[in-house]
């Protein structure tokens, strides 16, 4: 089935740091995969998005890659604020317009 | 603000009392879901409207019941509250064809 899996946190920085948040995921057919970030005691946000194999998605100074051939979406900024601590969700939606399926979410916790 | 709202945001329930989650989107997205929250598991979905009219059982949908009003309100209905049903749950919404789902803030419901 389709599944998504996240490394573990909490991921603990100092400000200006590299960040890297890894995601992986098991799906059939070609889905989109995103990254949905949520500040303490909000909703998800969408940060950004990828549909097919070597797109890379960006916001916020935030970057990913889809890899199809590693199954991956690794999450990355070259330099974190402490505004960014957060929890980062990895998801994809198998098909177009689909269901989202979550990864269990990595909390970042960014030190001045 | 255009986005989705949930009510109430905060509930205490005591095991076997019944409660109804509303959630109200103003975006006139056809598609709805409710997902819950749980630490370590990400967001779990409950529940999806494909469209008004339409409701399908997600991947935990056991204890809940849903109903999609009209096209705005998508409600979620606990019928007889269990200690396991202490959790966030988050309503959220997308348009057909537009991957990004909008999520609202959240209700926060712990049952004792």
């Amino acid at each position: 089935g389709n599944s998504v899996t996240q490394m573990e946190g909490p991921v603990t920085l100092s400000e200006e740091a590299f960040l890297t948040i890894n995601c992986t995921y098991t799906a059939t057919g070609y889905p989109s995969l995103f990254w949905y970030v949520q500040y303490p005691g909000e909703g998800l946000q969408l940060l950004l998005k990828a549909t097919k194999a070597d797109d890379k998605g960006s916001n916020k100074g935030f970057e990913a890659t889809y890899r199809k051939e590693t199954t991956s979406f690794h999450l990355e900024k070259g330099s974190v604020q402490v505004s960014d601590s957060a929890v980062y969700f990895c998801a994809l939606s198998p098909n177009q317009g689909g269901k989202l399926i979550f990864g269990q979410g990595t909390e970042l916790s960014v030190k001045p | 603000n255009a986005g989705v709202t949930q009510t109430p945001k905060f509930q205490v329930l005591k095991t076997g009392q019944s409660m109804t989650l509303q959630c109200a989107q103003d975006m006139n997205h056809n598609s709805m879901y409710w997902y819950r929250q749980d630490p370590g598991m990400g967001l779990r979905l409950i529940y999806y409207s494909a469209s008004e009219g339409t409701t399908d059982k997600g991947e935990v949908p056991n204890g809940y019941n849903v109903s999609r009003l009209n096209k705005r309100e998508f409600s979620l209905r606990l019928e007889s509250a269990a200690p396991s049903q202490t959790s966030v749950y988050f309503c959220a919404s997308r348009e057909s064809g537009n991957y990004g789902y909008t999520f609202g803030s959240g209700t926060r419901l712990t049952v004792v």
